[in-house]
């Protein structure tokens, strides 16, 4: 595996349902992101994890739950969702923080909420 | 607040340039970046301008001017797989990424 990878691709859950979501780094970065996508926003930071550290909470609500057990791996857990979580949640990870730095995504996983 | 501005959907023909704009208003600079993201996949890194001035990759420049608070991404000799989003993301005093909502490049043949 190389780059950022990003499971499930796709998860369909009901509002009363507790699921993970699962992001893994190869690239040796220090940084790793979680976003939310939605159709025609900007991306929304919701995480930020620098030397599996968190750095940046963006008032994200508690159902969503961040843990960052080494600096290549990073959950997004999941619980007591409502619809309009439904969103692209995709994961990032950069060299570090500092200006230059690109960040590198995974592919996503498309999450709805029934 | 915080604010990045670009077009929501433009179209250009296959083989013609095409500039995509975006304006912001941030509390602080430390660098702007362009990103292409085609549907259904992650967005990838495209350019990074922190000096005013032009940065030319390829088929790709990007343009910035901090007094003004704005970019372009001028794309050249332009491929249907070129059709994607564009995303202009600027890094503010807090080094936090500030993202537009994306601009959609239709190529048409």
């Amino acid at each position: 595996e190389t780059g950022v990878t990003q499971t499930p691709r796709h998860l369909v859950m009901g509002m009363t349902n507790k699921k993970s979501l699962k992001c893994e780094q190869h690239l040796g970065h220090n940084a790793m992101y979680w976003y939310k996508q939605s159709a025609k926003k900007p991306l929304e930071l919701m995480f930020v994890y620098n030397f599996k550290e968190q750095t940046e909470n963006n008032s994200v609500p508690s159902r969503f739950s961040p843990e960052c057990p080494n600096s290549s791996h990073l959950f997004l857990h999941l619980h007591t969702l409502q619809p309009e979580d439904s969103a692209l949640y995709l994961c990032a990870s950069s060299q570090g923080q500092d200006s230059s730095y690109e960040q590198y995504f995974g592919p996503g996983t498309r999450l709805t909420v029934t | 607040g915080q604010n990045i501005d670009q077009p929501t959907e433009m179209t250009a023909t296959e083989g013609a340039i095409v500039q995509i704009n975006c304006t912001y208003q941030t509390s602080g600079f430390n660098g702007l970046f362009w990103y292409q993201q085609h549907a259904g996949e992650a967005p990838t890194f495209l350019s990074y301008n922190v000096l005013d001035g032009l940065e030319e990759k390829g088929r790709f420049s990007s343009f910035l001017s901090r007094s003004k608070g704005y970019s372009y991404l001028l794309l050249k000799e332009l491929q249907m797989k070129d059709s994607a989003s564009y995303l202009c993301a600027v890094r503010d005093s807090n080094y936090q990424l500030i993202w537009g909502a994306g601009t959609k490049l239709i190529i048409k043949p």
